[in-house]
């Protein structure tokens, strides 16, 4: 059983579009949220987090809306540029523990 | 400072071939942890080590074991490898203590059982 479900599987934004990631989740206990990009051949490297106080956090182009209520948060790419084109994860850890649950993956490419 | 390092980077084993795969982190990090990753599946996770001295299971750890040798070093072990465990393993630590929850991938080993 998927724990966090990750959609769309596959993007194609135009250069200087938004591209935009949803995940949602069911544990409530999840506080700790966050995305991962990922190039092709290399690790994982966290882009961004978010906890369940805020709505929303900006870093850069980068932003997460969180939505608490529906259980759900997404990622918005603004601007974006050929480079950002990676694989994309969301993630959640539960307060009482420390695994990290992850999303499925989202294929992003950005057409020059 | 260098991070996550996983060892090897590549392997090709024999069905019923053992091996083990090495992590070590140098940010002094409590917790570690192995996944594999499939086309289309994302991250699973197969143990982690919450500190040193503990191991627990995650979501697919059927086939593997790990022992977390010291603060710095965790290795997963196949014991008799199947084509099923194909796959890319990635190793990550983290700091996790207060609202400090940040993980680190080390680089990877992709694995391919024949």
């Amino acid at each position: 059983q998927q724990q966090v479900k990750q959609s769309p599987q596959s993007l194609i934004v135009q250069k200087g579009g938004i591209s935009i990631i949803n995940c949602a989740y069911e544990n409530t206990a999840f506080d700790y949220f966050p995305w991962y990009q990922q190039f092709p051949g290399k690790g994982p490297a966290l882009l961004i987090a978010i906890r369940p106080d805020v709505s929303e956090k900006k870093e850069g182009r980068f932003t997460i809306s969180f939505n608490k209520s529906a259980k759900q948060f997404s990622l918005h790419i603004m601007d974006s540029q050929p480079g950002d084109s990676a694989t994309y994860f969301c993630a959640a850890r539960a307060n009482t523990g420390n695994q990290f649950y992850f999303g499925t993956g989202t294929s992003l490419t950005v057409i020059p | 400072n260098a991070g996550v390092t996983q060892t090897p980077k590549f392997q090709v084993l024999k069905t019923g071939q053992s091996m083990t795969l090495q992590c070590a982190q140098d940010m002094n990090h409590n917790s570690m942890y192995w996944y594999r990753q499939d086309p289309g599946m994302g991250l699973r996770l197969i143990y982690y080590s919450a500190s040193e001295g503990t191991t627990d299971k995650g979501e697919v750890p059927n086939g593997y074991n790990v022992s977390r040798l010291n603060k710095r070093e965790f290795s997963l072990r196949l014991e008799s490898a199947a084509p099923s465990q194909t796959s890319v393993y990635f190793c990550a630590s983290s700091l996790t203590s207060g609202t400090s929850s940040e993980q680190y991938f080390g680089p990877g080993t992709r694995l391919t059982v024949t």
